[in-house]
C-alpha cells in the first residue's frame, strides 16, 4: 500500500499546454508539500498546505497553481508550459507535530517539455 | 534554517563503516539536524534526526558535538544499496516549517 502515490509517473507534453499532476497520502498526514528537482538535483520546495490551507508558497511562476480539495489529496495544475519546466516533481506529507522528520516522499513525477 | 555544509562526494567501502560529516555552525538553540538520503530516482528518505544528543535506529547513527556546530552520520556496514545523495538539514520542529535541501553528499559504495 503506496503512504504517497503520484501519477502520472512520467509526462512528456509541448511547450504551451496545461497538465496537472496528483498527489495522495494515506498516512493521515495535515500538511503536504511539492517540491521541485531540477537537473542540477537541487530539490527546491515550492508549496506546502496544512488541513487544506495554503501555508508555504515559494517564488513560483503563478502558472503553477496547487490545489487540495482535502487533507489526503494535493493536486498541482501548470499553465502554458515552458522547456524550464521540465524536472522531477516530488509531492511529500507530514504530520505537524512530527515536525522534520515525519516526511514522506512520493516517488515523483518526471515531466519533460518538449 | 542554518546552513549546512557537506562535501560533494565520497566513497566508501562495502561492509566497512561510512563516516558522513555536516557542518552546521550557525545552528540555533531549536534547530533539529535531520538527515534524509535520496537514491537514484526516488523521492528522499528520512534516516534518523537529533537534537544535541547522539542518536541510533535501525538504519543509522548520528553523533552531534557538543557545541552542535557539526554532526556525523554513521552507517555501520554500508552496503551498496546504500549508494545515495544523503542530506543533512537543519530545521526547527514547528508547525509550517519546510524541510530545505542543499546539495548533499553522493556517496558510493564500492565492492
Amino acid at each position: 500500500d503506496t503512504a504517497v502515490s503520484q501519477t502520472p509517473k512520467y509526462l512528456v507534453t509541448q511547450m504551451g499546454n496545461d497538465k496537472s499532476i496528483k498527489c495522495e497520502q494515506n498516512l493521515g498526514h495535515d500538511t503536504m508539500y511539492w517540491y521541485k528537482q531540477d537537473s542540477k538535483k537541487f530539490l527546491k520546495i515550492m508549496f506546502s498546505y496544512n488541513n487544506k490551507e495554503l501555508i508555504i508558497n515559494e517564488t513560483v511562476p503563478n502558472r503553477f497553481s496547487p490545489k487540495s480539495p482535502d487533507k489526503a489529496h494535493l493536486n498541482l495544475h501548470i499553465n502554458s508550459l515552458e522547456l524550464g519546466d521540465s524536472a522531477v516533481y516530488f509531492c511529500a506529507s507530514s504530520q505537524t507535530r512530527q515536525g522534520g522528520y515525519g516526511y514522506t516522499f512520493g516517488s515523483g513525477t518526471r515531466l519533460t517539455v518538449v | 534554517d542554518a546552513k549546512t555544509t557537506q562535501p560533494t562526494s565520497m566513497d566508501c567501502a562495502e561492509g566497512r563503516a561510512a563516516n558522513l560529516p555536516c557542518n552546521h555552525s550557525t545552528i540555533s538553540g531549536n534547530e533539529y539536524v535531520y538527515w534524509y538520503r535520496q537514491i537514484h530516482s526516488q523521492g528522499p528518505q528520512y534516516i534518523i534526526h537529533g537534537l544535541k544528543n547522539n542518536e541510533t535506529n535501525e538504519m543509522a547513527s548520528l553523533i552531534i558535538t557538543e557545541d552542535r556546530k557539526s554532526s556525523t552520520l554513521i552507517l555501520p556496514h554500508a552496503t551498496l544499496r546504500d549508494t545515495a545523495v544523503y542530506y543533512c538539514i537543519a530545521s526547527i520542529k514547528a508547525a509550517g516549517n519546510k524541510l530545505t535541501f542543499g546539495g548533499g553528499t553522493r556517496v558510493l559504495v564500492k565492492p
